[in-house]
């Protein structure tokens, strides 16, 4: 079956470690986006990608990195920047059709990262 | 600034009692509106895109409308298994495909 697959479903992060998240689709899609979720909060974008080897910052891109190498994988760094890194991480996928487009985001199950 | 606003924030009923969830937006070059469902500890699952003010969409007891500055959700005599957050996102203008999620709606159908 096509989808998103987010891993691992938990990650706990000490004081000063860099942590990475992997997504990967097998839907095809060019775009690719990384959000973050907190209680009480909407879902806010942190980086995403439409094409491989480009990607742009988003909303709250500080204190973390990304790298499109391949169509298929989108992994997210959290650096140890991030002074508050505790969240719910949620990648996404959509075809992309530039100024045309109104695809769908079609996301993962998602990764709760935790601090030590 | 682009804002969205979901009320209530929560809503209770009971099996079979239909009601409709509202979202506000305010947002530069709507370019449509998305529905999502979310269940605990899980990613959203898409629903419905709505392009222009007028347009309506339907799946089972759900159907989405949407007008110049806001969009309802009516869920038509819920059943328990429909109990999850709902979530709207306007896309704004530009080649992004930038969405701005509002917080949602977490409803919650008593048998």
């Amino acid at each position: 079956d096509g989808g998103i697959t987010q891993s691992p479903k938990y990650l706990f992060r000490k004081e000063g470690q860099n942590v990475t998240l992997s997504c990967e689709q097998n839907l095809n899609h060019d775009a690719m986006y990384w959000y973050r979720q907190d209680p009480g909060q909407g879902l806010r974008l942190i980086y995403y990608s439409q094409i491989v080897n480009d990607f742009q910052k988003g909303d709250i891109a500080e204190g973390y990195s990304v790298s499109r190498e391949k169509k298929e994988s989108f992994p997210l760094t959290v650096t140890s920047a991030q002074k508050n890194p505790t969240a719910f991480y949620l990648c996404a996928s959509s075809t992309y059709l530039g100024q045309a487009g109104n695809q769908p985001q079609h996301f993962g199950d998602g990764t709760r990262l935790s601090i030590l | 600034e682009d804002q969205v606003t979901q009320s209530p924030e929560a809503l209770r009923l009971q099996e079979g009692e239909s009601s409709s969830l509202n979202c506000s937006y305010t947002v530069s070059g709507l370019r449509g509106l998305f529905w999502y469902r979310q269940d605990p500890g899980k990613g959203p699952e898409f629903l419905f895109t709505l392009y222009s003010a007028g347009e309506e969409k339907e799946k089972e007891r759900l159907k989405a409308t949407l007008t110049k500055k806001e969009s309802f959700l009516h869920i038509t005599a819920p059943k328990p298994e429909d109990s999850a957050t709902y979530l709207c996102a306007p896309k704004v203008g530009g080649a992004t495909n930038k969405l701005i999620f509002g917080t949602g709606t977490l409803l919650a159908v008593q048998p």
